[in-house]
């Protein structure tokens, strides 16, 4: 099937990391998406990681890649209030018009 | 702000009623993609054009058709509307329309079928 399956909540308290997880469904797919959704507004992307990568860090965020499971994640270190939001991922494959988002995952962190 | 840009913001309407939904690309985006979110079933593609072409189809309703015009700006219609249509209907767009690179989303338009 075409479904980018991610969990649905994540409560965390303000300074630890999140660890939000994906699993995509396309081997193929060659790059892997991570966007933000805050409230009232459209997404917006955070970062991407190639499929021949393992990992990317950018800042406060690290993304990891498990190509054999097919299994992404996004953690964010020293999460914020700010950071409450929704987080979806993506998966897209060039050479084709697939581009595919997954469930998203509501993250609200505590003060 | 992205530059993609959605009209109208809000819209409330009747069931059985016939709507016309508007989205501006970024300037040089070639690609629109529309999607709609709702509460209970995320965020769900439905279609894409690129250059004025339908490309890809998603889980897009037959009382739903879009089209892309030759200014590439796009239009999604929504006819006969049920309750259940209710939703934020996303406009986003690209530069190619490949499955690479990043969608600039617009800030959605608001639909409540009453």
């Amino acid at each position: 099937g075409e479904d980018v399956e991610q969990s649905l909540f994540l409560s965390v308290r303000e300074g630890d990391s999140s660890v939000i997880n994906c699993t995509y469904t396309d081997s193929s797919s060659t790059y892997l998406y991570w966007y933000k959704q805050e409230p009232g507004a459209g997404l917006q992307l955070l970062t991407y990681i190639f499929s021949n990568m393992d990992m990317k860090q950018d800042q406060r965020l690290t993304v990891l890649l498990n190509k054999k499971d097919k299994h992404l994640s996004l953690r964010i270190a020293d999460t914020q209030t700010g950071d409450s939001a929704i987080y979806f991922c993506a998966e897209g494959a060039s050479g084709t018009y697939k581009y595919i988002f997954g469930t998203g995952t509501r993250l609200k962190v505590l003060a | 702000d992205s530059g993609v840009t959605q009209t109208p913001k809000h819209l409330i309407t009747a069931t059985g009623q016939r709507v016309t939904l508007r989205c501006s690309p970024r300037s040089g985006d070639l690609s629109v993609y529309w999607y709609q979110q709702s509460l209970d079933q995320g965020l769900q593609f439905l279609i894409q054009y690129y250059n004025g072409e339908e490309r890809a189809k998603g889980n897009i309703l037959e009382r739903f058709s879009a089209q892309q015009f030759p200014d590439l700006h796009s239009e999604l219609n929504l006819s006969s509307l049920e309750l259940g249509d209710s939703a934020l209907y996303f406009c986003a767009s690209s530069v190619g329309g490949l499955g690479v690179g990043e969608q600039f989303f617009g800030p959605g338009t608001r639909l409540t079928v009453l």
